[in-house]
């Protein structure tokens, strides 16, 4: 009954070689979270989309690059992976309907990406 | 900017024990907190959100704004509740969809 599906659950890349993290919801949620989890820290946002408009956070590199073609896929591509990007890779939803319930986010079990 | 601010990173209790995992908050206007639980090899889950103000698990959170504190606490642990804790709270300025993590507890209850 997996509701956010992401694949591959472990990734290895090399070093500059472009690489591409692929997260499906079956929950038909409005917004889509890509959060970057490094060892022993806090999961950081990268990006979100709301819809199909797309919103970058500030200090995310411009080596970080997503794509949402329909409401159900979203892709984080990282364009020359650096050794500094090995880290999880989460993904989230989230239904803003009006309420309360907004903030409330469903996460993937995240894809462990090694860069050697 | 909002900031969360989880000052354990390890917390061992014994089976039965109270736990009390700590998270204190920076934040301009009245925050809404959560609690995200991890359990291994599991997916990370909302356990809690203070506006709902109930018990999950066993485990309660009261905001607390004098202290900007969150606390998460049960009064019993059982070897069930060991996992990795995260306090979350919106972004500020409008994008209350957004969350910023703390960097999380890892409770072991022992047996």
């Amino acid at each position: 009954d997996a509701m956010v599906i992401q694949n591959p659950r472990y990734q290895v890349t090399q070093f500059g070689k472009p690489v591409t993290l692929s997260c499906s919801q079956t929950l038909n949620h409005n917004v889509m979270y890509w959060y970057q989890q490094k060892s022993s820290q806090a999961p950081k946002l990268l990006f979100h989309y709301y819809d199909k408009d797309f919103n970058n956070e500030a200090d995310t590199p411009d080596n970080f690059q997503s794509r949402r073609p329909n409401t159900s896929f979203c892709f984080l591509d990282i364009r020359s992976p650096g050794l500094g990007d090995a880290a999880m890779y989460l993904c989230a939803t989230s239904n803003l309907l009006t309420g309360w319930d907004n903030e409330k986010l469903f996460f993937g079990s995240g894809t462990q990406l090694s860069v050697l | 900017a909002q900031r969360v601010t989880q000052p354990e990173k390890l917390l061992s209790v014994f089976k039965g024990a109270p736990v009390e995992l700590k998270c204190n908050y920076s934040y301009s206007g009245s925050p809404e907190l959560f609690w995200y639980v991890q359990y291994s090899r599991q997916r990370l889950q909302l356990l809690l959100r203070h506006i709902s103000r109930e018990s999950i698990k066993g485990f309660t959170a009261d905001l607390n704004k004098g202290e900007t504190s969150f606390h998460l606490k049960k009064p019993f642990a059982q070897e069930e509740d060991s996992a990795m804790y995260y306090c979350a709270l919106p972004n500020s300025g409008g994008s209350n969809y957004k969350l910023t993590f703390g960097k999380g507890t890892l409770l072991t209850v022992n047996p």
